[in-house]
C-alpha cells in the first residue's frame, strides 16, 4: 500500500526566513510526485508535478526537489501569502488510479 | 472561468437523511473524482470516474453511490447518512486518469 508522510505539521517562519517542507513517500512504483496548496476554506491547487528523482520544478518562491524516498518544498524568502497547508499525493503501484495524499504541512509566514 | 464548482457549500442533515452532492467542470476534462477530507487525514478518494460512462471504487467507497451523468457532471450521493460521514467533500476532474487533478471549494457536511 502506498503511505505519504509529511513534516513537520506545522511550521511557523518570519517573513524572508527561507526553510524546506518534506514528503516522505512508500510506494511500490512511483510514476508521479504531486505538490498542493490549500488555503482555508478552499479545494488544494495545484502546484507541481515531479515524476523522476533529481527532477526539479520552480515557481516564484517555491522550488520543488524529488528523490527516490523523498520529496522537499524549498520556499525562498517566504511572504505571509505563502501562508497555507501543503500537501503532497504520489501516484504509484502500477495499475492504481488513485492518488494517495499526506495529511500536509501547515505554513505560516509572520510579517 | 469557473473550473470545478460544487453545490451546495454547506449542509446540515439528520441521521437517516439522504442527499446528493453535485459537481460540474467546464475544462473539458475526461477524469472526475470525488474525495473526503477530515481532520488529521489526507485526502481519501471515495470514487472516480476515468471517463464518461465508467465509475470505480475508491479507498473510501462505503455508504456512498455516485453518477457520471455526463462528461461535465458526476455526483456523490448519501442514501442514509451517518454521523461518521460529517467531513468536507471535494470534487476534482483531470485531463486524463494520469494528469494533475483540479479541485472544488469543497461541501462542509454536518450530519447530526
Amino acid at each position: 500500500e502506498d503511505q505519504v508522510t509529511q513534516s513537520p505539521e506545522a511550521l511557523r517562519l518570519q517573513e524572508g526566513e527561507s526553510s524546506s517542507l518534506n514528503c516522505s513517500y512508500t510506494v511500490s512504483g512511483l510514476r508521479g510526485l504531486f505538490w498542493y496548496r490549500q488555503d482555508p476554506g478552499k479545494g488544494p491547487e495545484f502546484l507541481f508535478t515531479l515524476y523522476s528523482a533529481g527532477e526539479e520544478k520552480e515557481k516564484e518562491r517555491l522550488k520543488a526537489t524529488l528523490t527516490k524516498k523523498e520529496s522537499f518544498l524549498h520556499i525562498t524568502a517566504p511572504k505571509p501569502e505563502d501562508s497555507a497547508t501543503y500537501l503532497c499525493a504520489v501516484w504509484g503501484s502500477f495499475g492504481n488510479e488513485k492518488l494517495t495524499f499526506g495529511t500536509g504541512t501547515r505554513l505560516t509566514i509572520i510579517p | 472561468n469557473a473550473g470545478v464548482t460544487q453545490t451546495p457549500k454547506f449542509q446540515v442533515l439528520k441521521t437517516g437523511q439522504s442527499m446528493t452532492l453535485q459537481c460540474a467542470q467546464d475544462m473539458n476534462h475526461n477524469s472526475m473524482y470525488w474525495y473526503r477530507q477530515d481532520p488529521g487525514m489526507g485526502l481519501r478518494l471515495i470514487y472516480y470516474s476515468a471517463s464518461e460512462g465508467t465509475t470505480d471504487k475508491g479507498e473510501v467507497p462505503n455508504g456512498y453511490n455516485v453518477s457520471r451523468l455526463n462528461k461535465r457532471e458526476f455526483s456523490l450521493r448519501l442514501e442514509s447518512a451517518a454521523p461518521s460521514q460529517t467531513s468536507v467533500y471535494f470534487c476534482a476532474s483531470a485531463e486524463r486518469w494520469d494528469q494533475p487533478q483540479h479541485f472544488g471549494d469543497g461541501t462542509r457536511l454536518s450530519i447530526l
